[in-house]
């Protein structure tokens, strides 16, 4: 069964600095994506950035980045620019084709001012 | 692009009871699947649906949880006689061919 992995329960980052969360996973499959997704406290799950394995090139939306290493099987995001709106709980999730969603544990992001 | 929509945002009921939760996923969305969080944790898959078919269930999914989908739009999940453990959020998602799932608001189930 695949699995995600987010080491980082928590991590705080000064407003305007970069930050970058962790995520492994575990498979055997080749083709597959990655997701990051949002969530802020008592709020709706916000796709933040997808990644398709076939893909070299990493994704990026605005702000957010990511670092897709897919022979380590690593997938980090990278806020640069951080805003008080990026303060939620982040998590990193797996999807096979046509299939659910492997979520990790989840990182509590905090933004001080 | 109206999002996906769940009703009730919340719900309070007594152990024993039955509960039933709905969904509307995006209109142009085939794939519809249903997840349970609870507090603090990441959201953990129950079912999912393609068009009116219940493609995956999770052992999660015990014989008091049923699913359904008539005419592949809106879905239910009804719990019959809850427990305390029922206590959780219930995510909807939809999902097109760009295989994307977009989340709704969830409905928050306790529990007494």
């Amino acid at each position: 069964a695949q699995t995600v992995t987010q080491s980082q329960p928590e991590m705080s980052v000064q407003e305007a600095e970069t930050v970058t969360l962790s995520c492994t996973y575990d498979t055997s499959e080749s083709d597959y994506y990655l997701f990051w997704y949002k969530q802020p406290p008592s709020r709706q799950m916000i796709l933040v950035i997808r990644q398709e394995a076939y893909k070299q090139q990493n994704a990026t939306e605005n702000r957010f980045s990511v670092n897709f290493q897919k022979a380590a099987k690593s997938f980090s995001l990278k806020i640069s620019d951080s805003q008080l709106g990026d303060a939620a709980m982040y998590f990193c999730a797996y999807l096979e084709y046509g299939n659910k969603l492997v979520f990790g544990a989840g990182t509590i992001l905090r933004v001080k001012s | 692009d109206t999002g996906v929509s769940q009703d009730p945002r919340h719900k309070i009921t007594k152990r024993g009871q039955n509960v039933t939760f709905r969904c509307d996923p995006i209109s142009e969305h085939n794939r519809l699947y249903w997840y349970r969080q609870t507090l603090g944790q990441g959201p953990e898959f129950l079912t999912y649906f393609q068009n009116e078919a219940q493609l995956e269930k999770s052992r999660l999914l015990s014989d008091r949880f049923s699913a359904e989908r008539p005419k592949g739009s809106f879905s239910t999940l009804e719990i019959q006689r809850t427990e305390q453990g029922d206590s959780a959020m219930y995510l909807c998602a939809s999902s097109g061919p760009q295989e994307t799932q977009y989340f709704g608001p969830g409905t928050r189930l306790l529990v007494l």
